[in-house]
């Protein structure tokens, strides 16, 4: 069974701090994908990263940076310098292997940043 | 605009009544998906499709559910007999082949 877990319903963090949103996750096969995605106000789901399960590896990408911890089963995601533009849902997901894109997604973190 | 469309954005229905949601997707993208999302949750997958073939479908999708995408192009989604508890978002998305896939903005059913 595929299960991801976003403990973090609500998140709200001064512009410019730091924020981590986590996300822990279960899976049985050995080889799989994760994705974040962030869902603005206007309800469009926006594609941030996609990690395979073989590459734990960090990934810095601008103010965003992700870790992959096949250990704890983890795949965190952190904002520097918090903007107001980043509110919004953020979504983490898996999908298997085939990454036929069926995903399973996470219940969300909502993260406002106040200015 | 090059992104994937969908249509209407809202629609609020009677229950019982059929209701049709239309999906164009990024034009050279030849899988397609359907995903409900209700409100505080995540998005689901439904379906999802390679070119015309449906190739899988979720429990969820009920018998009352339908999906199509005939020449393998924009897709649609109906709902027959609608119930109050199909009020949701539902997200289409398209991708090549195996890489990221891309969302539409949705759309919204109501059902009073």
């Amino acid at each position: 069974a595929q299960k991801v877990t976003q403990a973090q319903t609500e998140i709200s963090v001064v512009e410019k701090e730091d924020v981590t949103l986590d996300c822990v996750y279960e899976t049985r096969d050995t080889t799989y994908y994760l994705f974040w995605y962030k869902q603005p106000p206007s309800g469009e789901l926006v594609f941030l990263i996609r990690r395979n399960s073989f590459d734990e590896q960090n990934e810095i990408s601008g103010r965003y940076s992700w870790n992959f911890q096949k250990s704890t089963s983890s795949f965190n995601f952190t904002i520097t310098a918090s903007q107001v533009v980043d509110s919004a849902v953020y979504f983490c997901a898996l999908s298997h292997w085939t990454g036929a894109n069926n995903l399973f997604f996470g219940t969300g973190t909502r993260l406002t940043v106040i200015p | 605009d090059t992104g994937v469309s969908q249509n209407p954005r809202h629609k609020i229905t009677k229950r019982g009544q059929n209701v049709t949601f239309r999906c164009d997707p990024i034009s050279e993208h030849n899988r397609l998906y359907w995903y409900r999302q209700t409100l505080g949750q995540g998005p689901e997958f439904l379906t999802y499709f390679q070119n015309e073939a449906q190739l899988e479908k979720s429990r969820l999708l009920s018998d009352r559910f339908s999906a199509e995408r005939p020449k393998g192009s924009f897709s649609t989604l109906e709902i027959q007999r609608t119930e109050q508890g199909d009020s949701a978002m539902y997200l289409c998305a398209s991708s090549l082949q195996a890489s990221e896939a891309f969302f539409g903005q949705g759309t919204r059913l109501t059902v009073v």
